[in-house]
């Protein structure tokens, strides 16, 4: 079945510093793939996605480009914040959407002044 | 617009009881989705309804069910529950059966005691 892998952290960086959190997958057919956030107490929300190869997704400064051949989505940011702190969710689906969407375990970031 | 919301946000049942949690989707969308979040097995899909009809269901046991209203709410419940059902379950809505974009609900967190 489909898997989704990435690190689970925590990742401890200070403020202005480049973030890259990997994830490869394992899925059948042509996945689409998604990175969403989760801030304390909250439910996840959509911050980026690709759906074909060599797209890139790109939102609120992350970027993430969609790598078949490597079967990567890696999550990129130049310059992280403070407000940045949350975790991290890489996730696909190849259903159609009706499969639901398999996640990976969630990288926490924290990220210090 | 209003996001998708959950009820109860917060609940603690005991051991043997059953449950119901209710979720509102975004207006206008027709497709609910059902996730159970535990720290031990991560993010996982439990089932998806579209237009009141079930499409595909996770790997949960029957106590797991769930229905969708003629207006797209949906709600799901958990007979007999055991205390490994304690989650924070999630609900997500998209526009339609194809859509792969969810949007999240802040989810219902169950406590079985």
């Amino acid at each position: 079945g489909d898997s989704v892998t990435q690190m689970e952290g925590p990742v401890t960086l200070s403020e202005e510093a480049c973030l890259t959190i990997n994830c490869t997958y394992t899925a059948t057919g042509y996945p689409s793939l998604f990175w969403y956030v989760q801030y304390p107490g909250e439910g996840l929300q959509l911050l980026l996605k690709a759906t074909k190869a060599d797209d890139k997704g790109s939102n609120k400064g992350f970027e993430a480009t969609y790598r078949k051949e490597t079967t990567s989505f890696h999550l990129e940011k130049g310059s992280v914040q403070v407000s940045d702190s949350a975790v991290y969710f890489c996730a696909l689906t190849s259903g159609g959407g009706a499969d639901g969407l398999t996640f990976g375990k969630g990288t926490h970031l924290i990220i210090q002044p | 617009k209003a996001g998708v919301t959950q009820t109860p946000r917060y609940l603690i049942k005991t051991r043997g009881q059953q449950v119901t949690l209710s979720c509102s989707p975004i207006s206008g969308h027709r497709s609910v989705s059902w996730y159970q979040q535990t720290p031990g097995q991560g993010l996982q899909f439990l089932f998806e309804y579209f237009s009141e009809t079930q499409r595909n269901k996770g790997n949960f046991p029957g106590r797991f069910s769930g229905r969708q209203f003629s207006n797209s709410r949906s709600e799901m419940n958990v007979s007999t529950l055991e205390l490994g059902d304690s989650a924070l379950y999630l609900c997500a809505s998209s526009l339609n059966s194809l859509a792969y974009e969810q949007y999240f609900g802040p989810g219902t967190r169950l406590t079985v005691t």
